[in-house]
């Protein structure tokens, strides 16, 4: 199956910092990725969806200000997570969307994720 | 309102012994795909089985079958001789057809730990 990519895969940053995470497809060319956080034991919340080449659609509730999305390629999409507090420590996965097998039941594949924790 | 439910928060079961995983759904799509993944400890999403709408009989893959109840909406996964390695979280996701573009929706999810 298809490869999606996260890194960093763990990071620790201070209180006020900026971290970015990026998402990248490796053997296809992803039009769409999603974004999603998950709080331990808690179900994965879809945060955004990252269309290449255009402005990312943000569900209700979330700040797309402190949650920065940019998809400038086919194969990669960018959250930067700007001035982190603490209650932004989550772990942040993304998915991919191969348009080849749209509509399939494997359209879609996870990253890794990135675990991050702000101090 | 929840479009996908999972009211199992956690499940014991005994090793090599089967369980099931309730998941129920709300969607007035006619058009809709159902999915189950597995999230063990180090976070990977694991695709599991999948289940159409329009699927006329019960998804099965390996230890995994989705028992699809359209007319109740639910979609409850079977897991089959339980293994130790079974062991995880596991999530029951929706997708709904029209424009949405793909999007998956995810239940609370149920921890089933698998006992020796």
């Amino acid at each position: 199956g298809a490869v999606v990519s996260q890194h960093p895969s763990r990071v620790i940053c201070k209180s006020g910092t900026s971290v970015k995470i990026e998402c990248r497809s490796l053997d296809f060319q992803a039009t769409t990725m999603f974004w999603y956080r998950q709080f331990p034991k808690q179900s994965l919340m879809l945060m955004a969806t990252s269309n290449e080449g255009s402005k990312a659609t943000y569900e209700q509730g979330v700040e797309k200000d402190k949650f920065l999305i940019n998809h400038a390629s086919l194969t990669l999409s960018t959250l930067t997570v700007t001035s982190a507090h603490p209650e932004d420590s989550s772990f942040y996965i993304c998915s991919a969307r191969d348009p080849g097998l749209a509509g399939a039941y494997n359209e879609q594949f996870f990253g890794p994720g990135t675990r991050l924790t702000v101090l | 309102a929840q479009k996908i439910t999972q009211t199992q928060p956690g499940m014991f079961v005994q090793e090599k012994e089967a369980v099931t995983l309730d998941c129920t759904y709300d969607t007035s799509d006619p058009s809709y795909g159902l999915f189950w993944y597995k999230q063990p400890s180090s976070g990977e999403m694991i695709f599991l089985i999948y289940q159409g709408s329009y699927d006329q009989q019960n998804a099965t893959e390996g230890r995994y079958s989705l028992n699809f109840q359209k007319a109740r909406k639910s979609a409850n996964l079977v897991i089959s001789a339980s293994q130790l390695g079974d062991s995880a979280m596991y999530f029951c996701a929706m997708r709904e057809g029209g424009n949405q573009g793909g999007k998956l929706i995810f239940g609370q999810g149920t921890e089933l730990s698998v006992k020796p």
